[in-house]
């Protein structure tokens, strides 16, 4: 298994304002991967962040506003970028370990 | 806090009772299957998980059956407790990575209540 945890927990910011979320692993991962999840619905992947390369972003999301970093193996940030009110959602990371994907507790933004 | 899945379908069952929680995938190249628990303000826990070469997989209280034939999943808790009450996503692995656990694509979620 894995403890994953994440800084902030909770967060209220401005409109144009950028956050970056850390998410810290207690062993050494390949994979990290950060989900979004808006309110009231299901958890959609943002992009896959492997140590030494480039993350990989999903349809509909890109580096420059949510860039990602993947300095080691136990440690990911990812930055929301120029906020509005739409990003207002819980950000997740996840790492992969054997076949089982393990999450964060979230970190719950609102973007006034 | 805030709790997720306030607009998501909810099943009410009583304690003690047997939950059903459905899933429907669209995916037919998907091979791996999951689901998860979320409770208010945690991230999705694992529960149990089943490989597209099973029809059927027992865990404790719980049991995960797949029909690959129309592309359902369901998630059956026997004796259900409240402490089952949350919101149960399932998730699907995409094929591109046989057998694995990344890149999950996860269903619109079902929110058990469990009334005493």
């Amino acid at each position: 298994s894995a403890v994953i945890s994440q800084k902030p927990s909770r967060d209220i910011c401005q409109r144009g304002t950028s956050l970056t979320i850390q998410c810290q692993v207690d062993s050494q991962v390949t994979m990290m991967f950060w989900y979004r999840q808006q309110p009231g619905q299901s958890l959609t992947l943002i992009a896959t962040a492997n140590q030494g390369s480039e993350a990989t972003y999903e349809s509909g999301f890109v580096i420059d506003k949510f860039p990602i970093s993947r300095p080691n193996l136990t440690f990911s940030t990812l930055t929301v970028s120029n906020m509005s009110p739409e990003d207002s959602s819980i950000y997740l990371c996840s790492v992969t370990i054997g076949r089982e994907q393990f999450f964060g507790p979230g970190t719950r933004l609102t973007v006034l | 806090g805030e709790s997720v899945g306030l607009h998501l379908p909810t099943l009410s069952v009583q304690e003690g009772d047997n939950s059903i929680i459905n899933c429907a995938y669209s995916n037919s190249a998907s091979d791996y299957f999951i689901w998860y628990k979320q409770e208010s303000g945690k991230g999705p826990q694992f529960i149990i998980d089943i490989r597209s070469n099973m029809d059927k997989r027992q865990g404790q209280r719980v049991t995960v059956l797949l029909n690959k034939t129309v592309k359902h999943l369901s998630l059956q808790i026997a004796a259900t407790q409240p402490g089952d009450s949350a919101v149960y996503f399932c998730a699907e692995n995409d094929g591109s990575d046989t057998g694995t656990a990344s890149k999950l694509t996860f269903g619109t979620g079902t929110r058990l209540q469990v009334t005493l």
